[in-house]
């Protein structure tokens, strides 16, 4: 199946300071990519929607400043945690997807913010 | 409003058994995909297995079965033979348009030796 490669994979840094997340497909061209944020116990809640070339769409009750997200290639997408805090510590997920029968995730990033 | 619901938050079941986790989901559209994921303590998401609302046969992979029942709408998932490395969280979601994915909110499995 088709690979998605994300990174870091664990990541702690200070409060105040910023946190770029990549999202790479290796094998396949993904125009649309998902980052989603896992908090404990729950399910996965999709943050934005990422098109190669064009803004981002979030979800209701994202912040767009503080979540930055950039698709600049077909192969690559990015999620900046902007001044993050403690409580933007969770599990953060990207996905993408080849065609509509199956979308591949990425081994996704914990960071924690102390 | 689209929704997937897993019932049961959790479950425990002994090695070798089958086990069925159960996702209903809720849409007047005619057109969508269901997909089981596993999340083992990692946190990774493993794609399982998928099944197209006009398949008109279960979908299988390996020890893993999709029981859809369009009616119910329900799409179920059913793991023969379990593993102690099966123990996992598991997601069903749906994909109606655009490849998002609404998600059910797991279930946690628990094989016991």
């Amino acid at each position: 199946g088709a690979v998605v490669s994300q990174h870091p994979s664990w990541v702690i840094c200070k409060s105040g300071t910023s946190v770029k997340i990549e999202c790479r497909s290796l094998d396949f061209q993904a125009t649309t990519m998902f980052w989603y944020r896992q908090f404990p116990k729950q399910s996965l809640m999709l943050m934005a929607t990422s098109n190669e070339g064009s803004k981002a769409t979030y979800e209701q009750g994202v912040e767009k400043d503080k979540f930055l997200i950039n698709h600049a290639s077909l192969t690559l997408s990015t999620l900046t945690v902007t001044s993050a805090h403690p409580e933007d510590s969770s599990f953060y997920i990207c996905s993408a997807a080849d065609r509509e029968t199956e979308a591949f995730f990425g081994q996704g990033t914990r960071l924690t913010v102390v | 409003a689209q929704k997937i619901t897993q019932t049961q938050p959790g479950m425990f079941v002994q090695e070798k058994e089958a086990v069925t986790l159960d996702c209903t989901y809720d849409t007047s559209d005619q057109s969508y995909g269901l997909f089981w994921y596993k999340q083992p303590s990692s946190g990774e998401m493993i794609f399982l297995i998928y099944q197209g609302s006009y398949d008109e046969q279960n979908a299988t992979e390996g020890r893993y079965s999709l029981n859809f029942q369009k009616a119910r709408k329900s799409a179920n998932l059913v793991i023969s033979a379990s593993q102690l490395g099966d123990s996992a969280m598991y997601f069903c979601a749906a994909s109606y348009s655009n490849y998002q994915l609404i998600w059910g909110a797991g279930t946690k499995l628990i094989i016991k030796p």
